[in-house]
């Protein structure tokens, strides 16, 4: 198994352009998340998915949109990008049961975002 | 939700053990912990999790203090490798538990 794969790895973009970050899990896993780290700063979630067709806000949404149409992929959807979102973007996925027990988050390796 | 408070930092000699803690003094009985660490320049990794009774893997242990409010991820014998930021986090087993959230975590230093 691959795992949780993230591309592109590196991405700049210039103020106000548009990106699609890529995330895709091969674990058949039902939860998604994406998280973003600031340099020297801790994670924060952006959104989360808990099935295809149900996404819902993380701590820090604004400024993007993802979409689950699929169990295997969840991208990220940048449309007006700013310095702001200048950050690394992590994916990850893990499996909720109906126990409704959180089993361990999966990771991707990230996508370094520089908007300039 | 409930809170978590880490030592911002700690430092460890090489090969000695290493108690890192971490406070939920608001955790629920439903809620189990779990820790992670981030190696620099990666993503985080899952280290280890339980919900009331200490618990033991090839990577670590976890001790959970009887009344909850606290746990320890303890590395028996620390390497370089294990030079992180380890974090812990209750996952929540109430409407928002689906949400899992990253505090600032521990920076292990490890020193040779």
């Amino acid at each position: 198994n691959a795992g949780v794969t993230q591309t592109p790895k590196f991405r700049i973009l210039k103020i106000g352009q548009s990106m699609t970050l890529q995330c895709t899990q091969d674990m058949n896993h039902n939860y998604m998340y994406w998280y973003r780290q600031d340099p020297g700063m801790g994670l924060k979630l952006i959104y989360y998915s808990v099935g295809a067709g149900i996404t819902d806000k993380g701590e820090v949404p604004n400024g993007y949109n993802v979409s689950r149409s699929t169990t295997e992929d969840f991208p990220l959807r940048l449309e007006l990008a700013a310095p702001s979102q200048t950050s690394v973007y992590f994916c990850a996925s893990s499996y909720s049961g109906r126990d409704r027990v959180v089993k361990p988050l999966h990771f991707g390796n990230g996508t370094r975002l520089t908007v300039t | 939700d409930a809170k978590t408070t880490q030592p911002n930092s700690m430092e460890s000699n090489e090969e000695e053990p290493v108690h890192l803690p971490c406070n939920h003094s608001t955790i629920s009985g439903t809620d189990y912990i779990h820790w992670y660490r981030q190696l620099p320049s990666q993503g985080p990794e899952y280290v280890i999790h339980g919900l009331t009774s200490n618990v033991n893997n090839r990577m670590a242990s976890l001790a959970i203090a009887e009344d909850r409010k606290s746990s320890t991820l303890i590395l028996h014998r620390a390497t370089l490798r294990d030079a992180a930021v380890y974090y812990c986090i209750p996952t929540w087993m109430k409407t928002s538990y689906d949400k899992v959230i990253f505090g600032p975590g521990t920076s292990l230093s490890v020193i040779p």
